[in-house]
């Protein structure tokens, strides 16, 4: 079976600092992997998906970056945190082969920059 | 960008009442959606519609779509304290399937 991995599940960070968060993915290859952000109390915001290594696409310009080192494993990073990066942060895989698959989610990391 | 939009934005219900969410969307789709996210947790799918269905049932839930309308409907029947959550639609869009869009979400309380 299917599993994904998402840590850690909360953050303190001080403005100014880097952040990395990391998603593995287990039981399957070649996957679809995604980073949403999550204000509090509204929808997810589509960050960055990868349909493989070295296929990343960024939705929203801002000050985050994603990697894909290894073919299950997608990693938020930022150099210089800002207040506003605060929020719920998830990963999610989905199939790659078909278009009519759903998304399966990590638990999210909440982050909070002060 | 956002492509669905829920309506209502927050429902509260007596427990035993139907519960009844809006979707709209913008764009051709493959399919939709709709996810149910607790309170600080992932989200779960619960169902999907492809865009050639028109109403598609699991248990519970009742999800139809109008592809001319550009919108959907989840329907909880008999609602239970436990199905106290969000509720969010996804949809793909056809020229990128790979790309899964949320909207805003419903949140739903149901009052024992």
């Amino acid at each position: 079976s299917q599993t994904i991995h998402q840590w850690p599940a909360t953050l303190v960070q001080p403005v100014g600092s880097p952040l990395s968060l990391e998603c593995t993915v287990e039981g399957t290859s070649n996957p679809n992997l995604y980073w949403y952000r999550q204000a509090a109390g509204r929808g997810l915001q589509l960050l960055f998906y990868s349909i493989g290594i070295d296929q990343i696409s960024s939705e929203v310009p801002q000050n985050l970056s994603a990697s894909r080192p290894q073919d299950r494993q997608f990693i938020l990073s930022s150099k210089k945190l800002l207040l506003s990066d605060s929020g719920f942060y998830l990963c999610a895989w989905s199939w790659r082969v078909g278009m009519n698959t759903e998304a399966f989610f990590g638990q999210g990391t909440r982050l909070t920059v002060v | 960008s956002q492509q669905g939009e829920e309506d209502p934005q927050a429902l509260s219900i007596q427990e035993g009442e139907n519960a009844t969410m809006n979707c709209s969307y913008k764009t051709s789709i493959n399919n939709l959606q709709w996810y149910r996210q607790n309170s600080g947790r992932g989200l779960v799918h619960l169902i999907l519609i492809r865009s050639n269905e028109r109403e598609k049932h699991s248990g519970r839930l009742r999800v139809t779509l109008d592809t001319s309308k550009k919108s959907s409907s989840l329907l909880i029947t008999a609602s239970r304290a436990a199905d106290t959550a969000s509720y969010f639609c996804a949809t793909d869009g056809r020229d990128s399937s790979y790309k899964l869009i949320f909207g805003s979400g419903t949140r739903l309380l149901v009052r024992p």
